[in-house]
């Protein structure tokens, strides 16, 4: 079983529509949890981290659920330039490795 | 400011070639990390660096594989010899010390296209 657990998709969504991502992970031991965007043939960049309370950037609203383990992305209102490959990220305590999903791929059409 | 800069963009070399990758991280970052990417696997990572310090190297795929981070400011990943299925995009990332809360970002560099014949 993989570390970090994506659905691949693609998810092929509308201009304007709402859009939610979830991930699991499998280790309990896991403190720090982010989302990071890939844009096709790019470089991984920090999307936002995900706090246990929940929080939100702008469109972006990002959960935690340690019970459950697992952690959401939603995009909301959303943009052709969100149209990219969301990876899903998780630190275990007490190193300073990040473990990456393998991504969930975004399509957002006009 | 100058982000994680990798060289080459691209390489294409025959197998049993030895390959170098280079990179040099952000001014004042303490983290180096090395990663692999490919379809199939995604995103892992080889090995990383404190302070020039290899940490993990439990990543690293084999004997034929190799790093180094000589000083602060250049790190580079060898491979002798390539073979083909080591073709992936390859990338260097930064970041500063993590802190207790290891909420730092890594900023990866634009990453090298490796093609093995």
């Amino acid at each position: 079983r993989k570390e970090v657990e994506q659905d691949p998709g693609p998810f092929n969504v509308p201009e304007g529509a709402t859009v939610a991502f979830n991930c699991t992970y499998s280790n309990s031991a896991s403190q720090s949890f982010f989302w990071y965007r890939q844009d096709c043939r790019k470089e991984p960049k920090l999307l936002m981290s995900v706090y246990s309370s929940g929080n939100e950037d702008g469109r972006f609203t990002a959960q935690l659920n340690r019970a459950s383990q697992y952690i959401s992305l939603l995009i909301r209102d959303s943009k052709l330039s969100d149209s990219a490959t969301y990876l899903c990220v998780v630190r275990q305590l007490g190193t300073d490795k990040l473990i990456f999903g393998t991504g969930t791929r975004l399509q957002v059409f006009p | 400011d100058a982000g994680v800069i990798q060289s080459p963009r691209h390489e294409v070399t025959e197998m049993g070639q030895e390959v170098t990758l280079r990179c040099k991280p952000i001014s004042g970052h303490d983290y180096l990390f090395w990663y692999r990417q490919t379809m199939m696997r995604g995103l892992e990572l080889l090995i990383y660096f404190n302070n020039n310090v290899p940490i993990d190297d439990s990543g690293m795929p084999e004997d034929r594989f190799s790093a180094k981070m000589p000083n602060a400011s250049f790190s580079t990943l060898k491979i002798q010899p390539s073979e083909p299925r080591d073709s992936a995009v390859y990338f260097c990332a930064s970041s500063l010390v993590s802190g207790a809360a290891g909420k730092q970002p890594q900023h990866f560099g634009d990453g090298t296209r490796l093609s093995i014949l």
